[in-house]
């Protein structure tokens, strides 16, 4: 299928650990977003990019977080010295344009599990 | 700022029967108004949309009317089945470009 892509699906990592998630967003996608979703809650916004240029990363919790998106394709967004409230699903979209009019094509997310 | 509001759950219906969510959001200017769903186990998927003022949207059943005078975009469907069983959650896209959800209602259907 042509839809977003995620990988690892699933990602345990011991605490100070560094990981790395993948997203490969729906091709020809300008707009590319990460979102983090705890259990039982509804996405929290983390970053944003427009081809590859970060607009927006007012949600990343702490400096640790770091996202990027190079050729304005695929995204990675990398946590550093993980730490167990990192502990959350981490869904990528990516949305065909830049209006505010058009949906965002969900991933099926990366579980994280800081142990 | 920007934020939604939505019904605290869990909601547990009967099949057949009637189905309202409802959402409520703040937000500065003119956003577009999203109802997305997530099956168990699966991602976010669009359920429908509404883009400007009294626009109505619908999809498998399932409406909602972006009413900017009470802030409001409620999901119903008038029979809900086991298939429908999953979490909603209500959404706003602004100029900034980012969404904004609100924190999900779980519905189950008992057949």
């Amino acid at each position: 299928g042509a839809g977003v892509s995620q990988s690892p699906r699933y990602k345990v990592a011991k605490r100070g650990q560094d990981v790395a998630l993948r997203c490969d967003p729906i091709s020809g996608h300008v707009s590319l977003f990460w979102y983090q979703q705890a259990l039982g809650q509804g996405p929290e916004f983390l970053t944003y990019f427009q081809n590859e240029a970060q607009l927006d990363k007012s949600g990343l919790p702490s400096d640790r977080f770091f996202a990027e998106r190079p050729e304005g394709s695929v995204s990675t967004l990398k946590i550093q010295r993980t730490q167990q409230e990192d502990s959350a699903v981490y869904l990528c979209a990516s949305s065909p344009d830049l209006t505010g009019n058009t949906e965002a094509f969900f991933g099926q997310g990366t579980r994280l599990t800081v142990v | 700022g920007n934020s939604v509001t939505q019904m605290e759950g869990p909601v547990t219906l009967s099949e057949e029967a009637f189905l309202t969510i409802n959402c409520t959001y703040t937000a500065t200017g003119y956003p577009s108004l999203f109802w997305y769903v997530q099956y168990p186990g699966e991602g976010l998927q669009l359920l429908l949309k509404a883009t400007k003022a009294d626009d109505k949207g619908s999809n498998k059943g399932f409406e909602a009317t972006y009413r900017k005078e009470t802030t409001s975009f409620h999901l119903e469907k008038g029979s809900v089945q086991v298939s429908d069983s999953a979490v909603y959650f209500c959404a706003l896209r602004n100029t900034g470009n980012q969404f904004y959800f609100g924190t999900g209602t779980s519905l189950t259907v008992i057949p």
